[in-house]
């Protein structure tokens, strides 16, 4: 089966600007997990959909985030305006329904100059 | 707050040898999960530890899991370079929603040939 997709795989951008990043799960998963890494901490929870309803946005940084899974298929993660303390690797996860078994995404790296 | 602190930060070893890395917390977790993560990748599982004092091995790799179910530790029998990259725990948050991962820095290993 096909993992999860993740892109861009990178994007630089300028303060201020907006910048869509896209997640595919895996086909099924009606779990899809977003996550961050900023350079020097550890990946923290941003957010959990099950199919298409938010669960858990409890780890939003603050409402220049917005998350959306259009028919619980596919997740967009938009910025805006970005900030350069945005700048880090987002990953996306999915499972299937059970807590264990996350599929990771490769992850994009968004870089804010 | 529930916390993950990974030990050491970074290793580098000769193939062959032998070497463990820890997960301490000062707080329960109801299971443990490692992951590898290689560069330019996401995180993938290796294993979910459940049970206080629970040992699982997949080859080389040997999981304990603490009888207190606060930490966890991951040896490895005569390392090899294919086993380079970056180790993580993670573990469900206590607080709500049990699906959100609490992650460790993680431990950097660099198997030289």
């Amino acid at each position: 089966e096909a993992g999860v997709t993740q892109f861009p795989s990178h994007s630089v951008i300028e303060k201020g600007q907006t910048v869509t990043l896209r997640c595919d799960p895996i086909s099924g998963h009606d779990n899809l997990y977003w996550y961050r890494r900023v350079m020097g901490k550890e990946i923290k929870f941003l957010l959990h959909f099950v199919k298409e309803s938010k669960q858990d946005e409890s780890g939003m940084p603050n409402n220049r985030f917005l998350a959306e899974r259009t028919g619980g298929t596919y997740s967009t993660l938009k910025v805006q305006p970005a900030e350069l303390e945005d700048s880090g690797v987002y990953f996306c996860a999915s499972s299937q329904g059970q807590f264990y078994g996350y599929t990771f995404g490769s992850g994009t790296r968004l870089t804010v100059v | 707050t529930q916390l993950l602190e990974q030990s050491p930060q970074f290793l580098s070893i000769q193939e062959g040898e032998n070497l463990t890395v820890y997960c301490n917390s000062s707080s329960v977790f109801s299971s443990l999960q490692w992951y590898r993560q290689e560069p330019g990748e996401g995180p993938v599982l290796l294993v979910t530890v459940v049970t206080g004092g629970e040992v699982k091995k997949l080859k080389r790799l040997t999981f304990q899991f603490g009888d207190a179910r606060k930490d966890s530790s991951l040896h490895i029998t005569a390392a090899q370079p294919g086993d380079t990259g970056l180790y993580l725990c993670a573990g469900p948050s206590n607080a709500g929603n049990n699906r959100k991962l609490i992650w460790g820095l993680g431990t950097s290993l660099a198997v030289n040939p």
